[in-house]
């Protein structure tokens, strides 16, 4: 799978838009871009996944751009309760693809 | 329950000792993993389970480790003369489906804390 480079912390203003980063260049057509959270002594939650199209759903929109080498999760007006870890994940389909690679992610802080 | 659940939450034991731990995934979820991750890392692929198929091991660091899935559903973790490394929060994971059109929505649990001393 590809990998992924996503700062290593934002900070955003509540009741803003948080626009979270995400490099994967590698990518390969058959590669879906993931994006999950981790809430402080949680599991990871689902956010959002897409592979070429813009996706959005009622947590966050997710913007690919055309190349496909980057995206940007979205998060449009963040609450305190959107502080946590951001990860960005590539991952193909097709038998084998069930591994998540999780990366370090971006420490998204919301601030009051 | 509508989620994964994990027991024990928290789990203190000294070196050398045996430890296991408990996933339950969602029902009707045919696919469900083990990940851990140790304090500031991310999370480390362990061993994955898909309805009847042999599992994939690849994942287990050593064979202290080994895992297995009753009946499809229940999952349980095994460490055995645990090392003071092997400190971590393991979460398990479970989807419905995996892999075939790239749709991979794992659905996690709270995790277990493994510490030991």
């Amino acid at each position: 799978d590809a990998k992924t480079t996503q700062p290593t912390s934002m900070d955003c203003a509540e009741g803003r838009a948080a626009n979270l980063p995400c490099n994967h260049s590698t990518i390969s057509g058959n590669e879906y871009v993931y994006w999950y959270r981790q809430i402080h002594s949680q599991g990871p939650q689902y956010i959002i996944h897409g592979l070429k199209n813009n996706e959005t759903n009622e947590m966050a929109s997710l913007i690919i751009t055309e190349d496909r080498k980057s995206s940007t999760l979205i998060l449009p007006h963040a609450t305190l309760r959107d502080t946590a870890v951001y990860y960005c994940i590539v991952s193909s389909s097709g038998a084998g693809s069930y591994q998540l690679t999780f990366g370090k992610g971006t420490k998204l802080s919301v601030i009051p | 329950g509508a989620g994964v659940s994990q027991s024990p939450s928290n789990k203190v034991t000294e070196k050398g000792k045996d430890v296991e731990l408990r996933c339950d995934p969602i029902s009707g979820h045919t696919a469900l993993y083990w990940y851990r991750q140790s304090l500031g890392q991310g999370l480390e692929f362990l061993i994955y389970f898909q309805g009847n198929s042999a599992p994939d091991k690849s994942g287990l660091p050593s064979d202290r480790f080994s895992a297995e899935r009753t009946g499809g559903s229940v999952s349980t973790l095994t460490i055995q003369r645990t090392q003071q490394e092997d400190s971590a929060v393991y979460l398990c994971a479970s989807s419905l489906r995996t892999g075939t059109v790239g749709y991979n929505e794992q659905f996690f649990g709270p995790g277990t804390r493994l510490t030991v001393l």
